[in-house]
């Protein structure tokens, strides 16, 4: 098992431009996790699923932006007509263990600069 | 809403001596978790230590420990024998105990330097 992976590791585009990055969580984790990480800050909860179901997005997940978990496998976030203030870290992480003894284990995140 | 503070952006320690860093959250739940990750320079974050809030011992892991107060809610991480690769940026983090809410709730971080 080689971790949470995260595709692409870095992302340039023009703003307007819509965006997706790919999340695959350690095998068999059922809870899958995205973050955003601005320079200087620590990371912000986007959104959480258990399994294929979306159990809770923040606020700060603007119509602009949707994540995926259609098999409750990879999941994916999409950033539509993305804006200069998108431009973040963009971290994923994954759990299995029993819920009271939860560790999130992160990927190494995409780096988006929306110019 | 739960908050974390890091007030200290930066600290450095030398090779081989200790080091505390500092964190206060707020919360009025009674049952929570606390965890300190570290990020080392582009590279992905993993989780050094974690203290459920019941316990009223400290964790240890190895040269980590924590110095837990709940009454305070002060949540500090000191590191012994501290060793080059110690460098990194270290986030402490908070997540409630109960229900469904798993998400964690991250510091500003501190940035720590080792000097060789």
């Amino acid at each position: 098992d080689t971790g949470v992976s995260q595709d692409p590791r870095h992302k340039i585009t023009k703003r307007g431009q819509n965006v997706t990055f790919r999340c695959d969580p350690i095998s068999e984790h059922n809870r899958l996790y995205w973050y955003r990480q601005t320079l200087g800050q620590g990371p912000e909860f986007l959104t959480y699923f258990q399994n294929e179901a979306q159990l809770e997005k923040s606020r700060l997940l603007s119509d602009r932006f949707s994540a995926e978990r259609p098999k409750g496998s990879f999941s994916t976030l999409e950033i539509q007509r993305t804006e200069q203030g998108d431009s973040a870290m963009y971290l994923c992480a994954s759990s299995d263990s029993p819920w009271s003894q939860e560790t999130q284990y992160f990927g190494p995140g995409t780096r988006l600069l929306v110019l | 809403a739960q908050t974390v503070t890091q007030s200290q952006p930066e600290m450095s320690v030398q090779e081989a001596e200790t080091v505390t860093l500092s964190c206060t959250y707020d919360t009025s739940e009674s049952d929570y978790y606390l965890f300190w990750y570290k990020q080392p320079p582009s590279r992905q974050m993993i989780l050094v230590i974690r203290q459920e809030a019941y316990k009223q011992q400290n964790a240890t892991e190895n040269r980590f420990s924590v110095n837990f107060q709940k009454a305070a809610k002060s949540f500090s991480l000191k590191i012994s024998d501290s060793q080059l690769g110690d460098a990194a940026m270290y986030f402490c983090a908070y997540r409630e105990g109960t229900g469904a809410n798993s998400k964690l709730t991250f510091g500003k971080g501190i940035t720590l330097s080792v000097r060789p």
